[in-house]
């Protein structure tokens, strides 16, 4: 079974650039997730979708972040315009579950600088 | 709210040895309990859970981990440590009650375990 994919691994930009990383999940997973991994630090949810809807995005910062999963299977997460304390690890991961019991899956990551 | 958290940044263990990394947590209902490894340039991969039932969980590469109620903990632990093991560990914790953003996943700062020849 093929893992989640992420891409890019690695991208450097520079500050009010914008940037949009991909997942693309465990073929039949149903939720997916983004987190934000700063150095040192453990991942932080971002946003959680169930299908293509919207499940969790409390801790998104809404002004600038935006992600979108279109017809369920891959997602975009988008930073527009992007700031310095933006740079971290962005995480994607799968679950097959819908409840609260599942593990979950995690990508490779993205690892983004910015500059 | 929930919480969690490692008390160790770094945890150093000599090969062969018994290793423990420490997990304490704080929810409002029935916790849901996870560890993760993370090893370098890798993503997080899942180790354990605990749902339920039978307070030590075995998982993945020999670990397991204890559910301790009373002390709200869930270390974990390996009877003889491998040079391999050595990576960056995560405890999670979900508060099992509902399913609502409000139980959102919440992950610990994380362990670095150094397993020495």
């Amino acid at each position: 079974e093929a893992g989640v994919a992420q891409s890019p691994r690695y991208k450097i930009i520079e500050k009010r650039q914008s940037v949009a990383f991909w997942c693309n999940p465990i073929s039949g997973h149903a939720t997916l997730y983004w987190y934000q991994q700063i150095l040192g630090q453990g991942p932080k949810l971002l946003i959680q979708f169930q299908n293509n809807g919207v499940v969790d995005d409390s801790q998104l910062p809404k002004d600038r972040f935006s992600a979108e999963r279109l017809k369920g299977v891959d997602s975009t997460l988008k930073i527009q315009p992007a700031k310095l304390e933006d740079s971290a690890v962005y995480l994607c991961a799968s679950s097959p579950r819908r409840g609260l019991s599942g593990e979950q899956y995690f990508g490779p990551g993205t690892r983004l600088t910015v500059t | 709210a929930q919480s969690v958290a490692q008390p160790e940044d770094q945890v150093n263990v000599a090969e062969g040895n018994p290793l423990t990394v420490k997990c304490t947590y704080s929810v409002s209902g029935n916790p849901y309990l996870f560890w993760y490894v993370q090893y370098p340039n890798r993503g997080l991969q899942f180790l354990l859970k605990y749902i339920t039932g039978d307070n030590l969980v075995k998982g993945s590469y020999g670990f397991e981990a204890e559910f301790n109620k009373s002390q709200t903990s869930f270390h974990l632990k390996k009877p003889s440590a491998l040079v391999s093991d050595s990576a960056l560990y995560f405890c999670a914790v979900r508060d099992g009650e509902g399913y609502s953003s409000a139980s959102k996943i919440i992950f610990g700062s994380g362990t670095r375990l150094s397993i020495r020849p």
